[in-house]
């Protein structure tokens, strides 16, 4: 079955970066595009950043263009999220998603991010 | 961007009831491009619902969603205890992706 497995959260100083990565297993990682979507403590869900399943194309949030960027790695299934100039607002459970439908059809468990000085 | 607004925020119910849930659009969404997640506390969001009405996979059929243009509805005929928790709705257009704000379904 499909698997996705974030690490890379923890506690960052703001204006530092962080690097999340998304294990996939349990289907042909390939050949679909992946997501990035976040939920900040208490609040709802919001959408992040996508690349396609060769990594040629990427789109962002507004939030986070310019400070964030998607890859991936189809040699090693692993989806990449890079952060810098983070901030308070960035804090969030940053999860990683398979897009079927355009949707989410399945979800990694999330990894926590907290930025704080 | 197309704005999601979700109603109502908070459903009070009980188990054996039905519960209708709400997503209105800012612009029309493309019936294809909309889907119903819930979320339990301390969990990853699930999807229930694609293109509008579609169920997921091993989703029960209690679950079942319509509409088309700006108006969305997830409707649960006969709310089960592992249902409560907090729905969403989630629009794809323009190479953006937005969700609604979510409604709380909780045990009255």
């Amino acid at each position: 079955q499909v698997q996705l497995v974030e690490s890379g959260g923890g506690v960052v100083q703001p204006g530092r970066s962080l690097r999340l990565s998304c294990a996939a297993s349990g289907f042909t990682f390939s050949s679909y595009s992946m997501h990035w979507v976040r939920q900040a403590p208490g609040k709802g869900l919001e959408w992040v950043a996508v690349i396609t399943y060769d990594g040629s194309n990427r789109d962002y949030a507004d939030s986070v263009k310019g400070r964030f960027t998607i890859s991936r790695d189809n040699s090693k299934n692993t989806l990449y999220l890079q952060m810098n100039s983070l901030s308070a607002e960035d804090t969030a459970v940053y999860y990683c998603a398979k897009e079927e439908f355009a949707c989410f059809a399945s979800w990694g468990q999330g990894t926590l991010v907290t930025v704080s000085s | 961007e197309i704005v999601l607004t979700q109603s109502p925020g908070t459903l009070s119910l009980s188990p054996g009831e039905r519960a209708t849930l709400s997503c209105r659009a800012s612009q029309s969404v493309s019936s294809n491009y909309l889907a119903w997640y819930h979320q339990k506390p301390g969990q990853a969001p699930r999807l229930l619902i694609y293109a509008a009405s579609s169920r997921a996979t091993g989703i029960p059929d209690r679950f079942s969603g319509s509409g088309s243009g700006t108006d969305f509805t997830l409707t649960i005929s006969r709310l089960e205890p592992e249902d409560f928790a907090v729905y969403y709705c989630q629009q794809y257009g323009s190479s953006l992706w937005t969700f609604g704000q979510g409604t709380k379904v909780e045990i009255k």
